[in-house]
């Protein structure tokens, strides 16, 4: 099955810096990687996603890349602020016939300090 | 429009014991997937249901089951708990078919005592 592996596990950051977090996949058939936010007591939010056919993507503060060759992509945060502390979790929709399973990253647990 | 909607928020049970944990998708959305998430860890997919039917299922033993009803709501069972199985239970919810994006409620938060 998909294997995902994330990193950094944590990153601590000073409010204005950038923060990048990466993802390796074993899969080459995977081809949806979305990027949730999860903060202490809450279920996961999504807050950006990219599809296979794009290499980078961007909302504001935030962009996501993708290495289809390599199998890694990443996510950037710009201009952090404070409210950007929490866990963050990368996913891959795995191709298994018929399902749109899942498959998560271990989790970054980002600090933004002010 | 609402969200996803899940029910309870908390449970305390104990070994042996059954539970029964309920989602609501959002309206308009006919598939509903479930994850189990383990303290410290990410989410790991139980099942997913587009159209009442069980289309997927994770390494979970037969203890857990679920179904979908025809207004697409559904429910997770778990017979005879373990205290492993205490964790966040959570519900996402897609459109189905082809779309991929999943919505996920605030979660189940089950404790096994």
């Amino acid at each position: 099955g998909e294997n995902v592996e994330q990193h950094p596990s944590t990153l601590s950051v000073q409010e204005g810096d950038s923060a990048v977090i990466k993802c390796t996949y074993s899969d080459s058939a995977s081809n949806y990687f979305p990027w949730y936010k999860q903060e202490l007591g809450k279920g996961p939010q999504l807050i950006i996603d990219i599809r296979s056919n794009v290499g980078e993507k961007k909302d504001q503060r935030i962009a996501v890349t993708l290495n289809k060759t390599a199998k890694h992509f990443s996510l950037h945060i710009t201009e952090t602020q404070p409210e950007d502390s929490a866990v963050y979790f990368c996913a891959v929709l795995s191709m298994d016939t018929g399902r749109r399973a899942l498959t998560f990253g271990s989790g970054t647990r980002l600090q933004v300090q002010p | 429009d609402a969200g996803v909607t899940q029910s309870p928020t908390h449970l305390i049970k104990t070994r042996g014991q059954h539970v029964t944990l309920r989602c609501s998708p959002i309206s308009g959305h006919k598939s509903v997937s479930w994850y189990q998430q383990v303290l410290g860890q990410g989410p790991q997919f139980i099942f997913q249901y587009y159209e009442k039917e069980e289309r997927g299922r994770g390494n979970f033993p037969d203890r857990f089951s679920a179904r979908q009803f025809p207004n697409y709501s559904s429910e997770l069972n778990v017979n005879a708990l373990l205290l492993g199985d205490s964790a966040l239970y959570l519900c996402a919810s897609s459109l189905g078919g082809a779309e991929e994006t999943q919505y996920f409620g605030p979660g189940t938060r089950l404790l096994v005592l």
